[in-house]
């Protein structure tokens, strides 16, 4: 089973205004850390914001949100007052900490088009 | 603080020859992963080093290898190339391991091309 998924591969949101990109997770451990990341097309990934499942507000960080809802294994990512500099792609992650592994899983990304 | 360098940027090599990849973490750093990016596969780990050993590995066949210097500057090595190995491979660092919420930085990437 996929550990992060991601159901839209693409998005569009008009300049200034919000958009949701949605992730989903599966995990068994009760202790795991949430990621998003953004993929400019030069392709480097960008760390944007970070939820600990133990973490009982949402993350934020700027004009980025995580909508995270723990019973339904989601953590969305909300950007507001978009800009056309956020279009990339963007990718959702997981860490799981029982293994004691520091890889991340990841989703296969949304790729976002901010439109003027 | 200076991010993670990766060397270098774009490499094109032909079937069958290896190649040697580099990347050195932010300073203080002592975690490197590498992940190999593809369009078909999407982002894979393929390995992990912490104090100069392997850590954790992910999938990927024995021609894959890296390791860790004690300046924590990591490189990673692809024998006998094929096609399939034309990928993005991303470096990425953090500051210790095993924690959920240590952050990993990611390099720019080394664009490898097998012809």
């Amino acid at each position: 089973a996929q550990k992060i998924t991601q159901t839209q591969p693409g998005m569009f949101v008009q300049e200034k205004e919000a958009v949701t990109l949605d992730c989903t997770y599966d995990t068994s451990d009760p202790s795991y850390g949430l990621f998003w990341y953004k993929q400019p097309s030069s392709g480097e990934m960008i760390f944007l914001i970070y939820q600990g499942s133990y973490d009982q507000q949402n993350a934020t960080e700027g004009r980025y949100s995580l909508n995270f809802q723990k019973a339904r294994k989601s953590a969305n990512l909300v950007i507001s007052a978009s800009q056309l500099g956020d279009s990339a792609m963007y990718f959702c992650a997981m860490r799981e900490v029982k293994t004691g592994a520091n890889n991340l899983f990841f989703g296969t990304g949304t790729r976002l088009t901010v439109i003027p | 603080k200076a991010g993670v360098t990766q060397t270098p940027r774009y490499l094109i090599k032909t079937r069958g020859q290896q190649v040697t990849l580099s990347c050195s973490p932010i300073s203080g750093h002592r975690s490197v992963s590498w992940y190999q990016q593809t369009p078909g596969q999407g982002l894979q780990f393929l390995f992990e080093y912490f104090s100069e050993t392997q850590r954790n590995k992910g999938n990927f066949p024995g021609r894959f290898s890296g390791r860790q210097f004690s300046n924590s500057r990591s490189e990673m090595n692809v024998s006998t190339l094929e096609l399939g190995d034309s990928a993005l491979y991303l470096c990425a660092s953090s500051l210790v391991r095993g924690t959920d919420q240590e952050t990993q930085y990611f390099g720019p990437g080394t664009r490898l091309l097998v012809l």
